[in-house]
Formats: structure tokens, C-alpha cells, sequence
């Protein structure tokens, strides 16, 4: 596809709960970030990866929260375990491996609520 | 530890009317910063990204500019219209690659 897509677009769970998001990046991007944003705020940084490793995972809030890219492609965010503060919505991005000159480009993001 | 602070947090104007909004950065040692719209319930759509070694980017009736060695950006809207009306965030790409936000300015043209 032509954007980052993530899906669902919106999932429902109840706490202690597992769920997992994913997100397709722009064909041929290497970097792929998520964030979580919660209302008013700005996005949260959760992880980056680089490839098929995480580069960097020091945003992620705690131990229940973990991803993977296995094929250096399309990511998934899983979240075990879910608590209400846990609800937000998670974004997606994607870059080229042009540090200097590669704009982040976003899905629309999953809207996860925690019951 | 890289911060990255928008002032004003909500800024309404009417509509017409020329407007500057801030972002500040504490770290220097950055290759890039972005602009960024948000609509509400949207993902974010980039507007503009300079590179460290630039001073500004223009883009129809938006310009972004970058003082590095002060940590400041500014991103001048022209000619504000009510379809301008968003939340505007900025952000800077650090040097251990990771791309810091700032809480964003929410933006109300009055027609």
C-alpha cells in the first residue's frame, strides 16, 4: 500500500486481557517506531527498530509490553496482561534509513480501550 | 536527556491573520526536526522537515525555520484559513536516532 496501515483500527478488551497491533510500514522503509499517545499529549515513544532488531526499547512502559519484526516489514505490539491505564491510542510510523533527510510517516493509529 | 517544549499549548486567531508557533529542544546534537499536523482522531501528517544543517523549509503558506545552536524552530502559517485548524506538534530526530515529540499546540482559526 501507498501509507503505514495499522489494524484494528480500534479494539475493545477487558483488563488482564492479551492484545496484539499491527502495523504494514511503507514497502522498502527500515525504520519503524511506535509511540502511544494519550489525549492532549504528544506521542510517547515506545520502541524503534531498525531492520528486525530493536534498536532501542527504553519506552516501553514496563515487562507486559513487548514487539517484534520478525521479517524486518510489518510489526507487532503485544500487550500482555492489559490494565485501564493501558488505554490510548497506539501509533505506527515508518522511515527511510536517511537520518538526516527522512520524514516519519504515520498510520492512523489503534484506538485500545481497557474495560 | 532530550525535551521538547511547544509554546502555546492553544492559540486561537482570526482568520486571515499571520502566526508563529514554537518549539524548543534541549539538545543540539539533533540531524533533523518535523513538523507535524494532527487532526482529531487522525494520525499525524508531516508538513516540513529541515535537516540539522539547514536554517529553513517552505511549503506554500507554511515556513519552518531552525536555529540549532539556540534549540529553537518556529512554524510561521501565512494567511490562516479555518481548514488550518489542528493540533501542530513538533520533533526532533536525537543522535542516538530516536525521535522525541513535543505536547503540540492546538490551533482554532475563527472564521
Amino acid at each position: 500500500g501507498a501509507g503505514v496501515s495499522q489494524t484494528p483500527s480500534n479494539k475493545v478488551t477487558e483488563k488482564g486481557k492479551y492484545v496484539e497491533l499491527r502495523c504494514d510500514p511503507i514497502s522498502g522503509h527500515t525504520a519503524l517506531y511506535w509511540y502511544r499517545q494519550s489525549l492532549g499529549q504528544g506521542p510517547e515513544f515506545l520502541i524503534y527498530f531498525q531492520g528486525t532488531g530493536a534498536a532501542d526499547d527504553s519506552g516501553l512502559p514496563n515487562d507486559r509490553f513487548f514487539a517484534v519484526r520478525p521479517e524486518g516489514s510489518v510489526s507487532t505490539l503485544k500487550i500482555q496482561r492489559t490494565e485501564r491505564g493501558d488505554s490510548a491510542v497506539y501509533l505506527c510510523a515508518s522511515s527511510s534509513g536517511d537520518l538526516y533527510n527522512s520524514p516519519l510517516h504515520f498510520g492512523n493509529g489503534t484506538r485500545l480501550t481497557v474495560t | 536527556k532530550q525535551e521538547v517544549t511547544q509554546i502555546p499549548a492553544a492559540l486561537s486567531v482570526p482568520e486571515g491573520e499571520n502566526l508563529v508557533l514554537n518549539c524548543s529542544f534541549t539538545d543540539s546534537a539533533i540531524y533533523n526536526l518535523q513538523w507535524f499536523r494532527q487532526d482529531p482522531g487522525k494520525g499525524l501528517t508531516s508538513l516540513l522537515l529541515i535537516q540539522s544543517s539547514q536554517r529553513e523549509q517552505t511549503s506554500g503558506r507554511l515556513n519552518a525555520s531552525l536555529d540549532k545552536s539556540s534549540g529553537r524552530s518556529t512554524l510561521y502559517i501565512a494567511a490562516s484559513q479555518p481548514g488550518d485548524s489542528a493540533t501542530y506538534l513538533c520533533a526532533v530526530r536525537d543522535r542516538d536516532d530516536k525521535i522525541i515529540f513535543g505536547k503540540g499546540t492546538r490551533l482554532h482559526i475563527l472564521p
